[in-house]
C-alpha cells in the first residue's frame, strides 16, 4: 500500500441497505477525513478525526458515521441508503502541517 | 460557514495563460491550497499559500493576498494535459479543508 487504498471503487446499492466504505492510510497521518463530491457543489467534508479515537462532524453528517479505531482506518458508513448519497466519495489524510493526500475515490450509486 | 468562489469554467488555447480567481469568506484562516482534479481521479496537490504574495513552481503559480480574502492560480504556457478542474480551498481555524465548488479549464489545440 503507498498512501491511501479506497474500497471499494464502485458500488450499485439498493436503497434501505447499510454500506460500508473502507479506507486505509499507510502514511502514519494523524487527521483523516471524508468528503463527499456532487456536481457543482465540490467537495463537502461528512466526517473527519483529528487522531485514532476521536471523530467530529463535518459540513453533511446526516445519514453518515465513523470510527477511528487505530490511526490507519477510517471507515464510513451508511446506515440506510437513500438515493441522495449518490456521489463520489474520497477519504484524504494529512499531517496537519501541509495540505491533504487524497484516495483515489468510491462511486455510490443508490436506487 | 465557509464561503469559497470560483469561475465554473474557462476555456483558453495551448500555450496561453489562464489565470483562475478565487475569493473566499471563512472562520479563521491557515492557508489557501490549489489542487487539480482530471475527471474521474483523486485531487492532487498543486500549491499552497499561507502569507500574502506570489508562489512559483514551474508552469504554475499561485498568489494571495489575506486582507482581501482573494487568490488566483496562474497556469502559463498551457498544454492539453492541463485540461481538468482545479480547485482553491482553505485551511480554517480548526485547520480542516473547505472547498469551492471548482473551475473546470479546457485547453484547445
Amino acid at each position: 500500500i503507498a498512501g491511501i487504498t479506497q474500497a471499494p471503487t464502485s458500488q450499485i446499492l439498493a436503497a434501505g441497505r447499510r454500506m460500508t466504505l473502507r479506507c486505509t492510510q499507510d502514511m502514519r497521518h494523524n487527521a483523516m477525513y471524508w468528503y463527499r463530491q456532487d456536481l457543482g457543489l465540490g467537495l463537502r467534508l461528512i466526517h473527519y478525526s483529528n487522531t485514532a479515537g476521536t471523530t467530529g462532524k463535518g459540513e453533511v453528517p446526516d445519514g453518515y458515521s465513523v470510527s477511528r479505531a487505530n490511526t490507519d482506518d477510517f471507515p464510513l458508513t451508511l446506515a440506510s441508503a437513500v438515493p441522495s448519497q449518490t456521489s463520489v466519495y474520497f477519504c484524504a489524510s494529512s499531517d496537519s502541517i501541509d495540505g491533504y493526500t487524497f484516495g483515489s475515490g468510491t462511486r455510490l450509486t443508490v436506487v | 460557514g465557509q464561503n469559497i468562489d470560483q469561475p465554473t469554467e474557462m476555456t483558453a488555447t495551448e500555450g496561453a495563460i489562464v489565470q483562475i480567481n478565487c475569493t473566499y469568506q471563512t472562520s479563521g484562516f491557515n492557508g489557501l491550497f490549489w489542487y487539480q482534479q482530471h475527471a474521474g481521479e483523486a485531487p492532487t496537490f498543486l500549491s499552497y499559500n499561507v502569507l500574502d504574495g506570489l508562489e512559483e513552481k514551474g508552469r504554475f503559480s499561485s498568489f494571495l493576498s489575506r486582507s482581501k480574502g482573494y487568490s488566483y492560480l496562474l497556469l502559463k504556457e498551457l498544454q492539453m494535459k492541463d485540461s481538468a478542474s482545479y480547485l482553491c480551498a482553505v485551511k480554517d481555524g480548526d485547520y480542516k479543508l473547505s472547498f469551492g465548488a471548482g473551475t473546470t479549464v479546457t485547453v484547445r489545440a
